[in-house]
């Protein structure tokens, strides 16, 4: 079964500074990648994801996120975090086959300091 | 593209009493999704619909929910009778067949059961 693993649960970044949130995934094939960001109170945006072709992937918002096979991983990063992207961060996997189904990381929540 | 639309966005309701969450998709899109999203447990998927079709509802906590979809602009979720721990933000989301088509959520609705 495909699961996702986001080891920070919290995250605290300055205004300015450069950002990298980790996901790692678990998936017999190759697997189909999403971030997504929901603000308080609001549903989930897509941020960018990745099914096949280049491994890094640029995004909404200035993010960007790479695509690592060997290491299972697929994290999300931004060269200067903005005080507006203080929300919660999700990554997901699904299944290249079906497409179907996304199975979510346990987000990853980010406040951002002035 | 007004976007996948979720009423009510706020729903408080006495435990024992029917709840009933309504989603319109975005049309055109073939799949539809239903997730709950919970501190404890993350965002679970509940059931999926492809063409109006439950396809799987393995994730419907227990027989106090059911879900419908009677055609391809509307569905709903339905739990009776409502318990406390059903308190939780209910999302809706769809997605168009295909790789390449994204999920797109819903704003949620945010249920409370006292």
């Amino acid at each position: 079964a495909q699961s996702v693993t986001q080891p920070d649960i919290h995250i605290t970044v300055s205004e300015g500074a450069s950002l990298e949130l980790r996901c790692n995934y678990s998936y017999g094939a190759t697997p189909y990648l999403f971030w997504y960001v929901q603000s308080p109170g609001q549903g989930l945006q897509l941020l960018l994801k990745y099914f096949s072709g280049d491994t890094l992937v640029q995004g909404i918002k200035g993010f960007e996120a790479e695509f690592k096979r060997s290491q299972s991983s697929f994290n999300l990063r931004k060269p200067s975090v903005h005080w507006s992207d203080a929300a919660e961060y999700f990554c997901a996997v699904g299944d290249v086959g079906s497409a179907r189904q996304l199975t979510f990381g346990s987000g990853t929540q980010l406040t951002v300091l002035p | 593209d007004a976007g996948v639309i979720q009423s009510p966005r706020h729903e408080v309701t006495e435990m024992g009493q029917e709840v009933t969450l309504r989603c319109k998709p975005i049309s055109g899109h073939d799949y539809l999704f239903w997730y709950r999203q919970t501190m404890m447990r993350g965002l679970e998927l509940l059931i999926y619909f492809n063409n109006n079709v439950p396809i799987d509802d393995s994730g419907m906590p227990e027989d106090r929910f059911s879900a419908k979809m009677p055609n391809a602009s509307f569905s709903t979720l339905k739990i009776q009778p409502s318990e406390p721990r059903d308190s939780a933000v209910y999302f809706c989301a769809s997605k168009m067949r295909g790789l390449s088509g994204g999920y797109t959520f819903g704003s949620g609705t945010r249920l409370t059961v006292v």
